[in-house]
């Protein structure tokens, strides 16, 4: 079974700061996959993938597969990014079904 | 509908009841899991239905979790005497099985289970 381990486990940065979270993850995959949870509220797919680099407005993910580790990055954040980070990974055998979780990162951004 | 809609958004229930959770995802998504996560962690899977089918329960913790999706729409997720250590946030998500949003995951809020 994958292990998977992100860290900080938690994070706290004042407002306009950037940030990184890393993720790493013991055996290969097929995709790994950024979520952001709010407290008391869903979980949101930030992204999927597997090699190099995804942007998306201030979120920056990056992978390295001989590595086997991913960063999400933030830049310039804000109060609304606080949240809990997790990174997940499926195996190249199964699909979504097979998903493997972090614990998750808690990020505070303080105005 | 829009998102993935789950209910009740919380269930408490004495030790030993059974329970029913319910998941609706969204239309069209032909692939639904469900996701169980405690306190402080990350989720841990369940089960995983491709249209009507559990095409992999293997995440099920024991017999008395059972969860079934009769029309290939709508999943219920059912807890029979429940135990305190069944308490914890279940997580229903789908996705499209095929093409550009493939396996892309998106949840629903979920629902909180708290087993006295």
């Amino acid at each position: 079974k994958n292990e998977v381990g992100q860290s900080p486990q938690n994070l706290t940065a004042q407002e306009g700061e950037f940030i990184t979270i890393n993720c790493s993850y013991s055996v290969g995959i097929s995709a790994l996959h950024w979520l952001q949870q709010h407290p008391g509220g869903g979980i949101v797919s930030l992204f999927m993938l597997s090699s190099g680099k995804k942007k998306h407005g201030r979120l920056i993910a990056t992978i390295n597969i001989q590595e086997k580790h991913s960063s999400l990055h933030i830049t310039a954040s804000h109060p609304r990014d606080s949240a809990v980070y997790i990174c997940a990974v499926s195996s190249p055998s199964g699909g979504a079904q097979k998903l493997v979780f972090g614990q998750g990162t808690r990020l505070t951004i303080n105005p | 509908g829009a998102g993935v809609s789950q209910t009740p958004s919380n269930k408490v229930t004495e030790k030993g009841k059974y329970v029913e959770l319910r998941c609706d995802p969204i239309s069209g998504h032909t692939a639904l899991y469900w996701y169980r996560q405690s306190l402080g962690q990350g989720p841990e899977f369940l089960i995983y239905f491709q249209g009507t089918g559990a095409a992999d329960d293997s995440g099920l913790p024991n017999d008395r979790f059972f969860a079934v999706r009769p029309e290939g729409s709508v999943s219920t997720l059912k807890i029979q005497r429940t135990e305190r250590g069944d308490s914890a946030v279940y997580l229903c998500a789908s996705s499209l099985k095929w093409g550009a949003g493939a396996n892309v995951l998106t949840f629903g809020a979920g629902s909180r289970l708290t087993v006295l």
